[in-house]
């Protein structure tokens, strides 16, 4: 099975930086997803790690490292719209579930 | 428009009466998938699909049941023996050989009165 570790909370200003980290444990996966869900909303895709390294899209850059079992989200120039919860996920070899961490809430602050 | 569309959006149900939430997509994926979502927690999956005519329980799955006799559709039944159904379900999709990407839909908010 797989288990994802996130921060539950993380509060900065606009403008700012804010990195989210994700650890875990699995026994094999094909790669760490990214979602963002807006309070009363669905989950929507942001970014997908199948190698190590980072991957880029606008604001927000996702990073692998395998063999540190661990993963983050970086969110660059803060706005008020990035307040949100954050999930990472992966999806096992042997069965195919995507399965997510417990979410990190960011509050975006004037 | 491509997408995944669920119903009802809220939906409320006495105790010991089963509910059924459905799940359509038009994105001709074959792979599908049913959240559970707590507040202020994360997603976890009751139940999934590969492929039509077959499923699998996924970490949740006591309580409920699902069906899967089309590509397009994937309803959730919650049945009466779920002990604390009141929660907000949700349906995604993603194409096979897609390792990375699943579409939801909007959602079911259940409440059990």
């Amino acid at each position: 099975g797989q288990s994802l570790e996130q921060p539950s909370e993380v509060t900065a200003v606009e403008g700012a930086i804010v990195q989210i980290n994700c650890t875990y444990q699995t026994s094999g996966f094909y790669g760490l997803s990214w979602y963002q869900q807006h309070d009363g909303g669905a989950p929507t895709f942001l970014s997908y790690n199948a190698l190590d390294g980072l991957e880029e899209t606008g604001r927000f850059s996702s990073f692998l490292s395998r063999s540190d079992s661990y993963g983050y989200l970086l969110l660059q120039e803060l706005q008020m719209k990035d307040s949100a919860s954050y999930f990472c996920a992966v999806r096992g070899y042997n069965d195919y579930k995507l399965s997510f961490g417990a979410g990190t809430t960011v509050t975006v602050r004037a | 428009d491509g997408g995944i569309t669920q119903s009802p959006k809220y939906l409320f149900r006495k105790e010991g009466q089963n509910v059924t939430l459905s799940c359509e997509q038009n994105l001709n994926h074959d792979a599908m998938y049913w959240y559970r979502q707590d507040p202020g927690q994360g997603l976890r999956l009751i139940y999934y699909s590969q492929i039509v005519n077959d499923f699998q329980k996924g970490d949740i799955a006591e309580g409920y049941s699902v069906s899967r006799e089309k590509k397009e559709s994937f309803p959730l039944t919650v049945t009466s023996a779920q002990k604390n159904p009141t929660a907000f379900y949700l349906c995604a999709s993603n194409a096979q050989g897609n390792t990375g990407e699943l579409f939801f839909g909007e959602g079911s908010r259940l409440t059990v009165l």
